[in-house]
């Protein structure tokens, strides 16, 4: 099955900074990779996805880039702000089942 | 829309009691899924539903978790009897789409806490 690892765990960054998280997939016929942000006491909600067939996509201060031959794709958030504070969730589909699986989880801290 | 509201936020609740969360979804949204979140194991599918029919459950931890969907917009997870392990944040979530082509619509979750 899929398994789906997230780094770092934790991450603090001054506002106007960049935050980067990564995260592995191990099941190579994955082509589907949503990112959810989740805000205290709220569930998770949709930020960006990308798929298979590209390689970046961008919305904004987001990007995400996939690279399929590492099995590895990143969130990258520019010009922080103390309301990016939240912990973010990479995804990734298991393929003989449709589940999506999702990372640990990242809190990521943006001090003013 | 409302988007998805799931009942109760909160529930405290001594060992061996029946829990029972419910989750009503969006309407017009077709597939239906309970995520389990702790810390240690982060967020876990327990199961889900496709037009109101079971497609997976093999994330159910066992015999006494049970979730029914008993009309297209209204689920259930049950759990009889209730033990400290299985205090978590439980979430429903909907989407209009299969899972490898949308978005999943969660609720705000429901926290229990098993004494």
């Amino acid at each position: 099955g899929e398994n789906v690892e997230q780094h770092p765990s934790t991450l603090s960054v001054q506002e106007g900074d960049s935050a980067v998280i990564k995260c592995t997939y191990s099941d190579s016929a994955s082509n589907y990779f949503p990112w959810y942000k989740q805000e205290l006491g709220k569930g998770p909600q949709l930020i960006i996805d990308i798929r298979s067939n590209v390689g970046e996509k961008k919305d904004q201060r987001i990007a995400v880039t996939l690279n399929k031959t590492a099995k590895h794709f990143s969130l990258h958030i520019t010009e922080t702000q103390p309301e990016d504070s939240a912990v973010y969730f990479c995804a990734a589909i298991e393929n003989n089942t449709d589940k999506l699986i999702f990372g640990t989880g990242t809190r990521l801290q943006v001090f003013p | 829309d409302a988007g998805v509201i799931q009942s109760p936020r909160h529930e405290v609740t001594e060992m061996g009691q029946e829990v029972t969360l419910r989750c009503k979804l969006i309407s017009g949204h077709n597939s239906l899924f309970w995520y389990r979140q702790t810390m240690m194991r982060g967020l876990e599918l327990l199961i889900y539903f496709n037009n109101n029919v079971p497609i997976d459950d093999s994330g159910m931890p066992e015999d006494r978790f049970s979730a029914k969907m008993p009309n297209a917009s209204f689920s259930t997870l049950k759990i009889q009897p209730s033990e400290p392990r299985d205090s978590a944040v439980y979430f429903c979530a909907s989407s209009s789409q299969a899972p490898d082509t949308g978005e999943l619509f969660f609720g705000e979750g429901s926290r229990l806490t098993v004494l």
